[in-house]
């Protein structure tokens, strides 16, 4: 089956650091996404990881461990505008980007 | 725009009334995908097309829902006899295709069966 695990719910403070964790097990691998989702709004973009390691950009970071079904997403330097969900999505189909999202998980940053 | 876009924006509907959505996808765009979000939960895959391939449909969860396309523009989402568990958010988004390739998200319809 597809599975694709995420904390619901997450809270920090202005200017620190937060780390989103996702876990996954699906039928086949071909890539995984970070979303970011502001209430009532779209899911934007944020990461594409395909092979382990760690991409970083700007604020955002994100790890891919391919063995250990795992990647996390790095927010430093919050700030108040970064409180929304972060959808974690794998691709698990290699004809065409068929995406397995979580639940997301809502971050909720405080003064 | 340069975005994706879908209309409406809302639709509130009685049990039993079909509703057609609509979808734009970014121009040049040859792949284009319908999600489902239902409240609290993530996004569910619907359906997707590539430019004049048969599409993938093996996300709709049942004959009351269809979709199509018209080579690589405007796409419709029907559902006839809408049912209660039918209300969430739909979401369209659109690729150039290829399955490394970033899809780009539309607002999405809000469906209220009521």
């Amino acid at each position: 089956g597809q599975n694709i695990d995420q904390p619901t719910e997450m809270t920090a403070t202005e200017g620190a650091i937060v780390q989103i964790n996702c876990t996954y097990q699906t039928s086949g691998f071909n890539g995984l996404f970070w979303y970011q989702q502001h209430a009532g709004e779209a899911p934007t973009f944020l990461s594409y990881n395909v092979l382990d390691g760690l991409e970083e950009k700007g604020r955002f970071s994100s790890f891919l461990s391919r063995s250990k079904g795992y990647s996390y997403l790095l927010l430093k330097e919050l700030q108040m505008k970064d409180s929304a969900s972060y959808l974690c999505a794998v691709s698990s189909n290699t004809g065409f980007q068929k995406l397995v999202f979580g639940t997301g998980t809502r971050l909720l940053v405080s003064p | 725009g340069a975005g994706v876009s879908q209309s409406p924006s809302n639709k509130v509907t009685e049990k039993g009334k079909d509703v057609e959505l609509r979808c734009d996808p970014i121009s040049g765009h040859t792949a284009l995908y319908w999600y489902r979000q239902r409240l609290g939960q993530g996004l569910e895959f619907l359906i997707y097309f590539q430019g004049n391939s048969a599409p993938d449909k093996s996300g709709l969860p049942s004959d009351r829902f269809s979709a199509e396309r018209t080579g690589e523009s405007v796409s419709t989402l029907t559902i006839q006899r809408t049912q209660q568990e039918d209300s969430a958010v739909y979401l369209c988004a659109s690729s150039r295709g290829g399955n490394q390739e970033t899809q780009y998200f539309g607002p999405g319809t809000r469906l209220l069966v009521l």
